[in-house]
């Protein structure tokens, strides 16, 4: 039971053009979101996350917008640059019990071209 | 600044050996995680410990046990590994439960 999705498993855009990446959830327990970008070999990097309370989180390029209602949120990325190309991971966590359950989206491949 | 170090980074087992795979972070984080990554499923919650001697199940602990003795360390064991334990596996730290975590870089696992 899936309860993060990134139903697109890949995107290609140009480069200095805007990059939309969306993520869906289950969950309405989830209380907060976060974005991750991950290179082959190395581990993911957190990059951008946004709280329930909130419907928009800007950090430089990054801008992540979330939909309670719609149980959707999506990172945008303008401009795009080659160096975006990346996986990048949607999660989303809840605060349980004695800690937090972070889940995790399947990915979606960014590729960004020059 | 070592950030979260896991070791090995490669490891091949045989169906039914054990082993035990180390994460360390060097960043006074209380809160620690184990994922496997396998491809279409994204990063999986294995175990995770918001502090010394306190862990809990994640989404997908079954054929791993975990300890957190010490802040710093916080090992997966495979107690008899099996195919369907081959992946890559990432152990992540974060101060709180709500802010990003940081990754170590992965531990590549084939069970043969």
């Amino acid at each position: 039971d899936q309860q993060v999705k990134q139903n697109s498993p890949s995107l290609s855009v140009q480069e200095g053009r805007i990059s939309i990446l969306n993520c869906d959830y289950t969950n309405s327990m989830f209380d907060y979101f976060l974005w991750y970008k991950k290179y082959p070999a190395e581990g993911p990097t957190f990059l951008i996350s946004i709280s329930s309370i909130k419907d928009k989180n800007e950090d430089g390029r990054f801008t992540v917008f979330l939909n309670k209602s719609a149980k959707h949120l999506s990172l945008h990325i303008v401009p795009s640059q080659p160096g975006d190309s990346a996986v990048y991971f949607c999660a989303a966590s809840a605060f349980i019990g004695s800690g937090n359950d972070m889940r995790f989206g399947a990915g979606t491949r960014l590729t960004v071209k020059p | 600044n070592a950030g979260v170090t896991q070791t090995p980074k490669f490891q091949v087992l045989k169906t039914g050996q054990s082993m035990t795979l180390q994460c360390a972070q060097d960043m006074n984080h209380e809160y620690m995680s184990w994922y496997r990554q396998d491809p279409g499923m994204g990063l999986r919650l294995i175990h995770y410990s918001v502090g010394a001697g306190i862990t809990d199940q994640g989404e997908v602990p079954n054929g791993y046990n975990v300890s957190r003795s010490t802040t710093e360390d916080f090992p997966l064991r495979l107690l008899s590994a099996a195919p369907s334990q081959t992946s890559v596996y990432f152990c992540a730290s974060s101060s709180s439960g709500f802010l990003g975590y940081t990754f170590g870089s992965g531990t590549r696992l084939t069970v043969v």
